[in-house]
């Protein structure tokens, strides 16, 4: 039973564009959900988070938006470059437990084309 | 910058084998995990660990163990390596509250 879902395997986007992609999670205890990127043969790498008492956040050409009604969250990579071309990851944590663990999506392909 | 260390890159070992895998962090974190990714499956994690000597089961324990004897470090243990633990293991930190985790650069293990 997967609690956190990314729907899409793959995305293409034409650099200069935006890119967009989205996750969906299950459980409504998730408080915290983060977006990392991984490329290949390396270690994922924090990109983003947000909390769940915001909507938005926001870093440089990085947003994260947060619709908990819908339980759905997504990043926007505004311009995309071909170096952001790699596999993102998101993930989502609860309170509670004796330690924050990750629960994560299988993760969005995105290729940015030049 | 935190540093998060694996002790391989890659690893190639026969079925029935046992099979340390090392991770040290640098950050004094409280929290160190376990995940192995494989393709359309994303991050799962195996084990996981708050403190020394304490450790608890992710959501894929089985056919692994785990050593937390300093806090510095964190081993994942094969006890009869087989062909389905053929992959990428990822190994973790994170501190206090924080939610967080940093990741070492992985170990692409494959059970021959």
């Amino acid at each position: 039973d997967q609690q956190v879902k990314q729907n899409s395997p793959s995305l293409s986007v034409q650099e200069g564009r935006i890119s967009i992609l989205n996750c969906d999670y299950t459980n409504s205890m998730f408080d915290y959900f983060l977006w990392y990127k991984k490329y290949p043969a390396e270690g994922p790498t924090f990109l983003i988070s947000i909390s769940s008492i915001k909507d938005k956040n926001e870093d440089g050409r990085f947003t994260v938006f947060l619709n908990k009604s819908a339980k759905h969250l997504s990043l926007h990579i505004v311009p995309s470059q071909p170096g952001d071309s790699a596999v993102y990851f998101c993930a989502a944590s609860m309170r509670g437990g004796s330690a924050r663990q990750l629960t994560f999506g299988s993760g969005t392909q995105l290729t940015v084309l030049p | 910058d935190v540093k998060v260390t694996q002790s391989s890159r890659y690893l190639v070992k026969r079925t029935g084998e046992k099979v340390f895998l090392e991770c040290v962090q640098d950050m004094d974190h409280e929290n160190m995990f376990w995940y192995r990714q494989d393709p359309g499956l994303g991050l799962r994690l195996i084990y996981f660990s708050y403190d020394v000597k304490m450790k608890e089961k992710g959501d894929i324990p089985e056919g692994y163990s785990v050593s937390r004897e300093k806090k510095e470090r964190f081993s994942l243990i094969l006890e009869s390596a087989s062909t389905n633990q053929t992959s990428m293991y990822l190994c973790a930190s994170s501190g206090g509250s924080n939610t967080e985790a940093f990741f070492g650069q992985g170990t692409r293990l494959t059970v021959v």
